[in-house]
């Protein structure tokens, strides 16, 4: 089984750029993930997907940051304009959580490679 | 909201000995899961452990076991026969059981713990 698949691994832009991340779950993962991670952090969780729906982007600043899930598969992450703090590695999860039963199952997310992004 | 506290920035421990990690946390929630990850330099992060909060049993996987403490709201990480293949950074992780639906589930994390393997 293919695992969750990012590109580019490494993308290096000055402050005002923009930039965009893609992933792709893991085939038959309805609920997609982007985690933040800051050097020296654990990853912080920006945005869920629920097929092409938004379950949480409480944490996503979204001013300049962008999600979206077409057609509920593939994603993509966009920053406009970047700033030095936006650094971090960008990690992409997925899982096959089962929609609309209470009391989670016991279910895993499966990260991807992540994006290695440097704001200069 | 939910917080993890992991106190041990670094650990080191030689080679086939034993090590054990630390987490805290802090929820008001009575059910939900735990989670220790691995995170070796090529930043993939490996699921190491899970333990379901309802659950008195510890979980064990091979030769990572947890101690889990719900009512002091600490679950450790214990590496038996420590290998050099398990250097890496180590993360705890909460996520909330209590959804419905299209409830959120992301993974709260700690600031992790780098684990250092003396051959």
């Amino acid at each position: 089984e293919a695992g969750v698949a990012q590109s580019p691994r490494y993308k290096i832009i000055e402050k005002r750029q923009s930039v965009a991340f893609w992933c792709n779950p893991i085939s038959g993962h309805a609920t997609l993930y982007w985690y933040q991670q800051i050097l020296g952090q654990g990853p912080k969780l920006l945005i869920q997907f629920q097929n092409n729906g938004v379950v949480d982007d409480s944490q996503l600043p979204k001013d300049r940051f962008s999600a979206e899930r077409l057609k509920g598969v593939d994603s993509t992450l966009k920053i406009q304009p970047a700033k030095l703090e936006d650094s971090a590695v960008y990690l992409c999860a997925s899982s096959h959580r089962p929609p609309g039963l209470a009391g989670a199952p016991a279910y895993e997310q499966y990260f991807g490679p992540g994006t290695r992004l440097t704001v200069t | 909201a939910q917080t993890v506290t992991q106190s041990q920035p670094e650990m080191s421990v030689q080679e086939a000995e034993t090590v054990t990690l630390s987490c805290t946390y802090d929820t008001s929630e009575s059910d939900y899961y735990l989670f220790w990850y691995k995170q070796p330099p090529s930043r993939q992060m490996i699921l190491v452990i899970r333990q379901e909060a309802y659950k008195q049993q510890n979980a064990t996987e091979n030769r990572f076991s947890v101690n889990f403490q719900k009512a002091a709201k600490s679950f450790s990480l214990k590496i038996s026969d420590s290998q050099l293949g398990d250097a890496a950074m180590y993360f705890c992780a909460y996520r909330s059981a209590e959804w419905e639906g299209g409830g959120a589930d992301g993974l709260t994390f700690g600031k992790g713990t780098h684990l250092i393997i003396q051959p």
